[in-house]
C-alpha cells in the first residue's frame, strides 16, 4: 500500500557517471514534483510536473532532466554526476483541486541518498 | 535572504513542557502555509495546514498574521516522539506551480 516511492533507496556512484532514480506514486494524483535536501538539511523544489507536463524548472543545471511517461510516475535523469550532487532526493506528489484551483496535501517518498565519489 | 526563515534551535525541552516554534516568510504573494514534521532520516511528512483565524490539533495549535508574515506551532505536553525537525512552510499563489517552500527546520529534541 505503498503512497509514494522511489527507487533506488541508497546511490553511491563515482564523479562524471549518468544516473536515473525512479519515482511512482499510486495516489491518482496528477501533480509530481522532486526536491532536494542537501547536507544542510535544506529541502528546495527542482521541479514539477502536473498532467505530465513541466510546469516548474528551477534553476537547476541541464544535467538533471526529468521525465514523466505517464501521470503515476517522475523519474529524474542526472548526467556527469559532480561532487556536489551528493544530496537527498525527495519525489512527492499531490492533487490539484479543480475547486480552490491549489493543491492538496503533497505526500512525499522515502527519499534516494545519493553520494558522488 | 531565504523566502522562510525558522531559528534551527536545537530546542531541547523535558517531557510535559511546553515548547513554540516561529517562522517568517518574506513572500507577501503566499497563499497558504503548512507546519510538516521530518524525522531523522525520513521523508517530511504534514504535520498540519496554517489558517488564518489559528488551528488546534490535539496538542498542537497554529497560528498565522498575514500582516506581519510570521507563524507559529505551539506543542503543548510535549511527548519524546515529538523529537524530530519541523519544517516551516510557505505556498506561493499563482504561477508556483504549487511548490513548496521550506524554512531549514527547527530542531527539537524532548528529554524524559
Amino acid at each position: 500500500d505503498t503512497a509514494v516511492s522511489q527507487t533506488p533507496k541508497y546511490l553511491v556512484t563515482q564523479m562524471g557517471n549518468d544516473k536515473s532514480i525512479k519515482c511512482e506514486q499510486n495516489l491518482g494524483h496528477d501533480t509530481m514534483y522532486w526536491y532536494k535536501q542537501d547536507s544542510k538539511k535544506f529541502l528546495k523544489i527542482m521541479f514539477s510536473y502536473n498532467n505530465k507536463e513541466l510546469i516548474i524548472n528551477e534553476t537547476v543545471p541541464n544535467r538533471f532532466s526529468p521525465k514523466s511517461p505517464d501521470k503515476a510516475h517522475l523519474n529524474l535523469h542526472i548526467n556527469s554526476l559532480e561532487l556536489g550532487d551528493s544530496a537527498v532526493y525527495f519525489c512527492a506528489s499531490s492533487h490539484t483541486s479543480r475547486i480552490a484551483g491549489g493543491p492538496d496535501t503533497q505526500y512525499f517518498g522515502p527519499g534516494t541518498r545519493l553520494t558522488v565519489l | 535572504r531565504k523566502e522562510v526563515e525558522q531559528d534551527p534551535g536545537p530546542f531541547n525541552v523535558p517531557e510535559g513542557a511546553t515548547v513554540a516554534f516561529n517562522c517568517t516568510y518574506s513572500n507577501s504573494a503566499s497563499q497558504s502555509f503548512f507546519w510538516y514534521r521530518q524525522d531523522c532520516r525520513k521523508e517530511p511528512k504534514l504535520l498540519m495546514s496554517v489558517y488564518s483565524s489559528g488551528n488546534e490539533d490535539g496538542r498542537f495549535t497554529a497560528q498565522l498574521n498575514r500582516a506581519s508574515q510570521y507563524i507559529s506551532l505551539l506543542i503543548r505536553d510535549s511527548k519524546l516522539s515529538d523529537s524530530a525537525t519541523y519544517l516551516c512552510v510557505a505556498m506561493p499563489s499563482g504561477n508556483s506551480g504549487y511548490a513548496l517552500n521550506f524554512g531549514k527546520g527547527t530542531s527539537l529534541l524532548v528529554t524524559p
